[in-house]
C-alpha cells in the first residue's frame, strides 16, 4: 500500500490568513491525489483532483500543487467556513489511501 | 448533482454481518464514467477504502478486509451495498458511500455503526 503523509496534523489560525498543508507519498504518485474536506455531520467534500485541478464550485481560494511524492493544499484569506479536518488521498493505486489529517482550528 | 444516502442498521453484534445500504440519486451507478464504493472512519482515527464496484461487476477491495467484504450493485433501483461479515467491535465506524472519479468526488453524509453485544 501506499503510505501518505500530511503535516501538520493540526494548525491553529486566524481569520484572513493563509494556511499550507503538505501530503508526501511513500513512492511516485505523478499527480493523482485528492483534497477532501471534513466538517463533523456534513458529508466529506472533495475540493481538488489531479494534484490541482479545482472540482466544480469549489473557491478558487484553495490551491493544490505537487507531483510525484510531495504535495500541497494552500487555503487563502482563511474563513470561518475553512475551519474544518483536511486529508489528502491517492488515487494513483488500490487500495486508495489516505493522509492522517489536518485539523485546521480557529486560534 | 449526485446524492449519496447510505442506510442500515445502526448497531451489529460481534461475529454477525454488517449490511448497508446506498441510495443513489442524480446519477446511474450503470454509468460508466465512475466506481462506487465505501469508504470508512472509525471515531478519532483515519480514513480506510473499503473498496469500490465498476458498473461491470469488477470489484475491487481492501487487501485488509478482502477475506470479509462484498460490494454490490442493483442497477434496477440504482443502489449499492455493503457486506462485512465476521465483524468485531473494531468494525465500529462512519461508513460512508461514494463515487470515485479522480479520487473520491461525491461522498454521502455517512452512517455509524456500532459492533456490541
Amino acid at each position: 500500500d501506499i503510505q501518505m503523509t500530511q503535516s501538520p496534523s493540526s494548525l491553529s489560525a486566524s481569520v484572513g490568513d493563509r494556511v499550507t498543508i503538505t501530503c508526501r507519498a511513500s513512492q511516485d504518485i505523478s499527480s493523482y491525489l485528492a483534497w477532501i474536506q471534513m466538517k463533523p455531520g456534513k458529508a466529506p467534500k472533495s475540493l481538488i483532483y489531479s494534484a490541482s485541478s479545482l472540482q466544480t464550485g469549489v473557491p478558487s481560494k484553495f490551491s493544490g500543487s505537487g507531483s510525484g511524492t510531495e504535495f500541497t493544499l494552500t487555503i487563502n484569506s482563511l474563513q470561518p467556513e475553512d475551519f474544518a479536518t483536511y486529508y489528502c488521498q491517492q488515487y494513483n493505486s488500490y487500495p486508495l489511501t489516505f493522509g492522517g489529517g489536518t485539523k485546521v482550528e480557529i486560534k | 448533482q449526485v446524492q449519496l444516502q447510505e442506510s442500515g442498521p445502526g448497531l451489529v453484534k460481534p461475529s454477525e454481518t454488517l449490511s448497508l445500504t446506498c441510495t443513489v440519486s442524480g446519477d446511474s451507478i450503470s454509468s460508466s464514467t465512475y466506481y462506487w464504493g465505501w469508504i470508512r472512519q472509525p471515531a478519532g482515527e483515519g480514513l480506510e477504502w473499503i473498496g469500490r464496484i465498476y458498473t461491470n461487476g469488477i470489484t475491487h477491495y481492501n487487501p485488509s478486509l478482502k477475506s470479509r467484504v462484498t460490494i454490490s450493485a442493483d442497477k434496477s433501483k440504482n443502489k449499492l451495498s455493503l457486506q462485512l461479515i465476521s465483524v468485531t467491535a473494531a468494525d465500529t465506524a462512519v461508513y460512508y458511500c461514494t463515487r470515485e472519479n479522480h479520487g473520491s468526488d461525491s461522498w454521502g453524509q455517512g452512517t455509524l455503526v456500532t459492533v456490541s453485544s
